[in-house]
Order: C-alpha cells, then sequence, then structure tokens
C-alpha cells in the first residue's frame, strides 16, 4: 500500500521568504510526527499530533514555524520568514496511534535549501 | 524522558553477526522499546519492537535484558545493505518519540 508521501522533495527558497511543507500520512494512521534533520545529524522532534490536535508545540524552534493538520489526515509544516539555518530534511512519520504498539512509517522528506 | 544511549559507531565484517546494544536505563515499565535504521538519504525504517519478550522478524532480532534496562539487535548475517545509523528508542510518557544519535554500523567486505 501508500506509504508516508511527502512534498516537495526538494525545495530550494531565498532567505526571508515563506514555505510550505506537506505530509500524506499512511490511511488510517491518528498520529503524526514532524522532524528535523541537519546534515550529518541526529533528528530533532518538532511537532506531533493526535488527530487534529497537537498537544505539546515546545519542539518547534521558533515561533516562525508552525504546523497543522486537517481532517486527521493531511498536514502542513509552514516557516515563515526563512532563515539558512533553517536548511535541513524535514521528515513526517505516522503511526496508528500512539507509539506502545505501533511503528513509525517515515516519508523520504523534504530537502530544505535556504539561499 | 526515556533516555537511551548507544555506541557512535561499530564496525563489522560481511556475513557475520552483529550485535547493537543499547541502555535504556529509564525506561518505564510500559514503555516499548523500537529500533529503527537509516540508509543513506533515506528516511529512517522500522526494524523491530518489543516490550518484555525477545522477538524476531525477518530483519532482525531483539533480545530484552530482564530488567529492561538495556536491549540487543541482533544483525544475524550482516550484509553491505546494513550499513545505516541504527537508533533505539523507548517511548517517552508525553509521546515525544526522541531520536538519540544512533550508532553507525559499518560492513566490512
Amino acid at each position: 500500500g501508500a506509504g508516508v508521501s511527502q512534498s516537495p522533495s526538494n525545495k530550494v527558497t531565498e532567505k526571508g521568504k515563506d514555505v510550505e511543507l506537506r505530509c500524506d500520512p499512511i490511511s488510517g494512521h491518528t498520529a503524526l510526527y514532524w522532524y528535523r534533520q541537519s546534515l550529518g545529524q541526529g533528528l530533532e522532534f518538532l511537532i506531533y499530533f493526535q488527530g487534529n490536535s497537537a498537544p505539546d508545540k515546545s519542539g518547534l524552534p521558533s515561533d516562525r514555524f508552525s504546523a497543522e493538520r486537517t481532517g486527521g489526515s493531511v498536514s502542513t509544516l509552514t516557516i515563515q520568514r526563512t532563515q539558512q539555518e533553517d536548511s535541513a530534511v524535514y521528515l513526517c512519520a505516522s503511526s496508528l496511534g500512539g507509539l506502545s504498539n505501533s511503528p513509525l512509517h517515515f516519508g523520504n522528506g523534504t530537502r530544505l535549501t535556504v539561499t | 524522558d526515556a533516555k537511551t544511549t548507544q555506541p557512535n559507531s561499530m564496525e563489522s565484517n560481511e556475513e557475520e553477526p552483529v550485535h547493537l546494544p543499547c541502555n535504556h536505563s529509564t525506561i518505564s515499565g510500559t514503555d516499548y522499546i523500537h529500533w529503527y535504521r537509516q540508509l543513506p538519504s533515506q528516511g529512517p525504517e522500522y526494524v523491530i519492537h518489543g516490550l518484555t519478550s525477545n522477538v524476531n522478524n525477518r530483519m532482525a532480532s531483539l533480545a530484552i535484558a530482564e530488567d529492561r534496562k538495556s536491549s540487543t539487535l541482533i544483525l544475524h548475517r550482516a550484509t553491505l545493505r546494513d550499513a545505516a545509523v541504527y537508533y533505539c528508542i523507548g517511548e517517552n510518557r508525553d509521546d515525544k518519540i526522541i531520536f538519540g544519535k544512533g550508532t553507525r554500523l559499518h560492513i566490512l567486505p
């Protein structure tokens, strides 16, 4: 079946512009996660959705970052006024619900380059 | 938080077994232990998970210590395609799933 889909796969933007990154989770997966991975680094947790709700937004790096999820499905991560330090691969993952016994399924990420 | 510690890197010869250790001494009694791996230029992929009993699947085996403070991912016969960063995770109660730095596994032909 279809896995987690992210778009675009690559995005180059000028400093100061806004960008939107999209994640289509696996159908029926209620939990959705966003991570950021800078070059050669580990995964940095950004935000988690259960359904359309994000109980904790403290992982977002700054108030330029926001995320929403509608209809319990597609999620959008928005970065306003992009900075060069925002350059990274942004990864989305989904799971059936709660990690306790539900593996995460990752997309291939969006590589964001801010020039 | 269920914090985990893993060696930064390991090496193994091709076609030999590999044992990747992980310490998760603060894990709670109901937290599952998950393992993921990340191949170059790809998103992480699920490998295996378990709670108390040892687990086997087509990719690997997971051996969990009796006190659950550590676990070992076992690749029975490493191939060059198994070269990746392997992450061990213990679930956090507030559902933040935090990845550590993982172990970079090098496979020698």
